[in-house]
């Protein structure tokens, strides 16, 4: 079964980027069919999708959220990544990396924006 | 962008039946849309239950299957058992390629 771990700062002051990567075990991040997806949750409230790049490189992004967010990946690490500009205390959430299909879900990292 | 509608909340008794819906603004939910659900309990990371409409994982429980019923995904869960009790979230496809999850389901069983 494959293994998602999300990593980074878990603060970040207001107006700043926030970045976050997922390392993946088992399997590369390039190859097969599988979109890998970042999905957030603030505390209390329900999930938003907030993108996903394909294996092919291709990315998708949540219409609320696309002029600030960007998704890529790093093959020489595993990894996928996603950076989040221009950060508000709304932005303060858990933050998971999924990978589709079949929806296998890292542990979370709770990102808070605060100065 | 599609807006998708759950039952804020359901409850069900133990052994019962119940069935939890997902409904696109945009008009039928079908097997294009590569409906997802997930089960979020209390202080852990949500899990999937159901990919592809009707796929199970290796850990779902068999009282739990996934459908569409009535141009909606569904999940519906036979048997009801007290560590059912959690949060329930449907993810598809939206346009352009991308995604869009519910609002979610309170299900309580009681």
């Amino acid at each position: 079964q494959v293994h998602l771990q999300e990593s980074g700062p878990g603060l970040v002051k207001p107006s700043q980027t926030l970045s976050l990567t997922c390392t993946v075990s088992s399997g590369s991040v390039n190859s097969g069919n599988f979109y890998w997806n970042w999905i957030r949750q603030p505390a209390g409230k329900g999930l938003e999708w907030i993108g996903r790049i394909y294996t092919n490189g291709a990315t998708f992004y949540s219409p609320s959220l696309r002029s600030r967010v960007t998704i890529s990946v790093d093959t020489s690490k595993n990894q996928f990544s996603l950076k989040l500009n221009s950060v508000t205390v709304a932005d303060t959430a858990m933050y998971y990396c999924v990978r589709e299909p079949p929806g296998f879900w890292g542990q979370g990292t709770m990102v808070t924006v605060s100065s | 962008q599609a807006v998708v509608t759950q039952e804020p909340s359901l409850t069900v008794s133990p052994g019962g039946t119940v069935t939890l819906t997902c409904a696109s603004s945009t008009g039928a939910v079908t097997s294009g849309h590569y409906p997802y659900w997930f089960q979020q309990k209390p202080g852990q990371a949500p899990r999937t239950l159901i990919y592809d409409t009707d796929k199970k994982q290796s850990w779902t429980p068999a009282r739990f299957s996934g459908s569409l019923l009535g141009g909606k995904a569904a999940l519906t869960l036979s048997g009801a058992q007290p560590e059912d009790e959690a949060d329930y979230y449907c993810l598809f496809s939206n346009t352009g390629g991308g995604r869009v999850i519910g609002g979610g389901t309170k299900l309580t069983v009681l």
